[in-house]
């Protein structure tokens, strides 16, 4: 089965720093990999996906991820943190086991950028 | 851009009662999902739909939890005979297709459920 992990519950940043945070996964076959963002009281906003190509994917608010296949990771990067980057990011998997397309997700990582 | 929206934001109801959690697809998708956020966990797959039927569901989605299209806009999950540890946020998604050209879901913004 597909899985995503997410080894930080909480990822603290000052502003204008750049911010990592960590994605492993263990899929079988071909990884089709997301990141999704989840601010207070709102849904999934989805940032950027892996689906192949080049390794270093670029996605929404100047967030980017690079795919690395021998560590099997997809970490999500910005060069330079904003206080408004705060929030719960998801990594995901898509599962295509079963005859359906499930997303998988990891359990978060809160992000906390200080002014 | 076009969103998923959800129905109520927040949804009160007495333990034992049925609920019916409303959700908008974006116009042109054809496959709909809900999902599932207990307060301080991960989210997680309830079921996938399209052209009419289920096409794959966890094991959280039992026999209390249906899903209907009603109509050629609205997709909803009915949750029967509601209990404590149904509270969490649910949450709607659709996608245009299923090929990976069609990925990402698009989620809306979710209904919290609280019962009591």
């Amino acid at each position: 089965a597909q899985s995503v992990a997410q080894p930080e519950d909480q990822v603290n940043v000052a502003e204008g720093n750049p911010l990592t945070v960590k994605c492993t996964y263990s899929v079988s076959g071909n990884p089709y990999l997301f990141w999704y963002v989840q601010y207070p009281n709102r849904g999934l906003q989805f940032l950027l996906k892996y689906i192949t190509g080049d390794n270093l994917v670029k996605g929404s608010y100047g967030f980017e991820a690079e795919f690395n296949k021998s560590q099997t990771s997809f970490h999500l990067k910005k060069p330079s943190a904003l206080v408004s980057d705060s929030a719960l990011y998801f990594c995901a998997v898509r599962d295509e086991g079963n005859g359906g397309f499930k997303t998988i997700f990891g359990a978060g990582t809160r992000l906390f950028v200080k002014a | 851009e076009p969103e998923v929206t959800q129905t109520p934001s927040h949804q009160v109801t007495q333990m034992g009662q049925e609920v019916i959690l409303r959700c908008v697809p974006i116009s042109n998708h054809l496959y709909f999902y809900w999902y599932r956020q207990i307060l301080g966990q991960k989210v997680e797959f309830l079921v996938s739909f399209y052209n009419n039927e289920i096409s794959e569901k966890s094991e959280i989605f039992d026999d209390q939890f249906s899903v209907e299209r009603p109509d050629g806009s609205n997709f909803t999950l009915k949750i029967r005979s509601t209990k404590l540890e149904d509270s969490a946020m649910y949450f709607c998604a659709s996608s245009r297709g299923q090929g990976i050209g069609n990925q990402p879901q698009h989620f809306g913004d979710g209904t919290r459920l609280s019962i009591l």
